[in-house]
């Protein structure tokens, strides 16, 4: 089981520029989930997904953060335009929510905005 | 007031103590999770419980759903297991929606 997969692992950008992060979830797995953490706020949701459809997307900051899975095995979180405050590490994780089962996170990709 | 509080905030053991870490949440959930994530790492779920008990080596992790609290202990106690513990909830029904998480408690064993 190769586990979630996300990509790049790191990612420095200057401002303005768009950042689009991935992420590959356990296959088998039908809900997805993108977390964000910083040191003053921590671990927070930014956005699931059940069955490919987004369920609960509250916690996406503004209009300049989307996310979309096109299909069970692939989703991207984007940001454009990048700003500073966006750096941080962002995490994806999976889970079969049918099985009741913990969810599986990735190793994050540790993102730089200049 | 965050819905998941975590104490204590930083914690340094010796190594082959006995350690405790506690966590309140002020709100109904399906389920209670404990994470772990080593420096620069990634996170790690431990341990998934809507009561009672859970054991996996030496770690140990309970929940009280009247008192809103949960404990997560660590037996035997060694340098590897210096990492930060966090707590999170599902809120609600669904056992597997989204998280909200504590803020973490670091954890330093030293040898």
């Amino acid at each position: 089981d190769a586990g979630v997969i996300q990509s790049p692992r790191h990612e420095v950008t200057e401002m303005g520029q768009e950042v689009t992060l991935r992420c590959k979830p356990i296959s088998g797995h039908n809900s997805l989930f993108w977390y964000r953490q910083t040191m003053m706020r921590g671990l927070e949701l930014l956005i699931y997904f059940n069955n490919n459809v987004p369920i609960d997307d509250s916690g996406m900051p503004e209009d300049r953060f989307s996310a979309k899975m096109p299909n069970a095995s692939f989703s991207t979180l984007k940001i454009q335009p990048s700003e500073p405050r966006d750096s941080a590490v962002y995490f994806c994780a999976s889970s079969s929510w049918t099985d009741n089962q913990p969810q599986h996170f990735g190793d994050g990709t540790r993102l730089s905005i200049l | 007031k965050n819905e998941v509080e975590q104490s204590p905030q930083n914690l340094t053991a010796q190594e082959g103590e006995f350690i405790t870490i506690n966590c309140s949440y002020s709100v109904g959930i399906s389920a209670l999770h404990w994470l772990q994530q080593h420096p620069g790492g990634g996170i790690v779920s431990l341990f998934m419980l809507s009561s009672g008990k859970k054991k996996h080596g030496r770690l140990i992790a309970t929940i009280n759903i009247q008192e809103k609290h949960s404990s997560l202990h660590i037996t035997a106690s060694h340098p590897r297991d210096s990492a930060v513990y966090i707590c999170a909830v599902t809120p609600g029904r669904g056992a597997n929606s989204k998280l909200t998480f504590g803020k973490g408690i670091t954890l330093s064993v030293r040898p």
